[in-house]
């Protein structure tokens, strides 16, 4: 499975979008991006996959490249409760998810 | 609630001693795996089931073992523990009957070996 950037740590404000980009230049034709975030200590949630085409569920949205080398997750309204680690993960259909450092978002008053 | 249940919540073991963590997937889910993550360590795969079978590895110590049962649920058994060995374990499990599928996780079983 190809292997991801994401930013070590980013801030937003409440009630602002959060931008949450990832970099996968490696990633083949048939790797899917999924995010996940885990709330401190909380077993990590599904948010959101894509193989080409942006997703949008009730949660976010998932932005990927045409070229499909990156991809950004947007939080369209970011609360305090969004404040978590963010894992953007690609892996071919089936396989099992390795989860890499992903990016603290801390979400502020 | 992600319908994946693990219990116990928290354990308390001492060192030497051999525990067994149980995880109960989503209804249907065919897959499982178990992750292990220390205080400010990331999440680390150690085992994936599916239908009963061992699908994939990962940094599983020796030391450690699992199993997946015909009803689906699965185990995980550590035993010879070491203050080491104290961290947050998670179960997941996942359909992977159709084509695009997610991973859902249960909350965790906190060990700490004393």
């Amino acid at each position: 499975d190809a292997k991801t950037t994401q930013p070590t740590s980013m801030d937003c404000a409440e009630g602002r979008a959060a931008n949450l980009p990832c970099n996968h230049s490696t990633i083949s034709g048939n790797e899917y991006v999924y995010w996940y975030r885990q709330i401190h200590s909380q077993g990590p949630q599904y948010i959101i996959h894509g193989l080409k085409n942006n997703e949008t569920n009730e949660m976010a949205s998932l932005i990927i490249t045409e070229d499909r080398k990156s991809s950004t997750l947007i939080l369209p309204h970011a609360t305090l409760r969004d404040t978590a680690v963010y894992y953007c993960i690609v892996l071919q259909y089936g396989n099992k998810l390795v989860f890499g450092a992903g990016t603290i978002l801390r979400v502020k008053s | 609630d992600s319908g994946v249940t693990q219990t116990p919540k928290h354990l308390i073991t001492a060192t030497g001693q051999r525990v067994t963590l149980r995880c109960s997937p989503r209804s249907g889910d065919l897959s499982v795996y178990w992750y292990q993550q220390s205080l400010d360590q990331g999440l680390q795969f150690l085992i994936q089931y599916y239908n009963g079978e061992e699908r994939a590895k990962g940094n599983i110590l020796e030391r450690f073992s699992a199993q997946q049962f015909p009803d689906l649920h699965s185990e995980l058994n550590l035993s010879s523990l070491e203050l080491g060995d104290s961290a947050l374990y998670f179960c997941a499990s996942s359909a992977i009957h159709r084509e695009i599928t997610e991973a859902f996780f249960g909350q965790g079983t906190r060990l700490t070996v004393v």
